[in-house]
């Protein structure tokens, strides 16, 4: 009955090296996003996982950022060879289709604070 | 590319007045719409949403929606130090197989006690 959980809370790694950030969704939820939101900033869309249908991954800002979606619940998200403008919060969320419908809400976990030095 | 624009505030607001939030977007064929509140480091949760013209009221808040004007607003009557947050306004799309939400920047709100 949890909700949405998301590991590490804080990061702070070294410029070019790699990170990865963890989303467990809440379960029986179909859908998981991937959000970045940046100091005053407000959610820019990384990447969306629905079902095992093919990932909408027109948000990941360059080829460093990927992400996976094992057996349809956890999802990891990796930056490779970090740079100090991928400092952010990135936050994963993930929602329930009802008869088959995005209903619009969705259920953000507390996210991941990413420091690069 | 959908747009969704918010004034970023700060907008400050004496306790018990009404605080007025706003949103415009640029898809005139947007349908859905969600104002989500984010408090200070913490995450986003929802409060409100509309599909149809016209206002809906949920308590103290109210949403209104004006497709003609692409504007969505939200108000919030009665306005507590509580409500002080960050308010998002977010469009639904849907289609080619992807679903979700297009969030504006979002508008601080302050409380004055």
């Amino acid at each position: 009955g949890a909700g949405v959980s998301q590991s590490p809370s804080n990061k702070v790694t070294e410029k070019g090296k790699d990170v990865e950030l963890r989303c467990d969704p809440i379960s029986g939820h179909t859908a998981l996003y991937w959000y970045r939101q940046s100091l005053g900033q407000g959610l820019e869309f990384l990447i969306y996982f629905q079902g095992n249908s093919a990932p909408d991954k027109s948000g990941l800002p360059s080829d460093r950022f990927s992400a996976e979606r094992t057996g349809g619940s956890v999802s990891t998200l990796t930056i490779q060879r970090t740079q100090q403008e991928d400092s952010a919060v990135y936050l994963c969320a993930s929602s329930l289709k009802a008869s088959g419908r995005f209903q619009g809400e969705l259920f953000f976990g507390e996210g991941s604070r990413l420091t690069v030095l | 590319q959908k747009e969704v624009e918010q004034n970023s505030g700060p907008l400050s607001v004496p306790e018990g007045a009404i605080a007025s939030l706003n949103c415009t977007y640029s898809d005139r064929g947007s349908q859905s719409f969600f104002w989500y509140r984010q408090y200070s480091g913490k995450s986003p949760e929802l409060i409100m949403f509309i599909y149809s013209n016209g206002d809906k009221e949920d308590g103290r808040f109210t949403a209104q929606l004006n497709k003609a004007s692409q504007y969505v607003s939200l108000l919030i009557r009665d306005s507590q130090p509580s409500d002080s947050a960050t308010y998002l306004c977010a469009e639904k799309y849907s289609g080619g197989g992807a679903d979700g939400l297009t969030f504006g920047k979002g508008t601080h709100l302050i409380i004055q006690p």
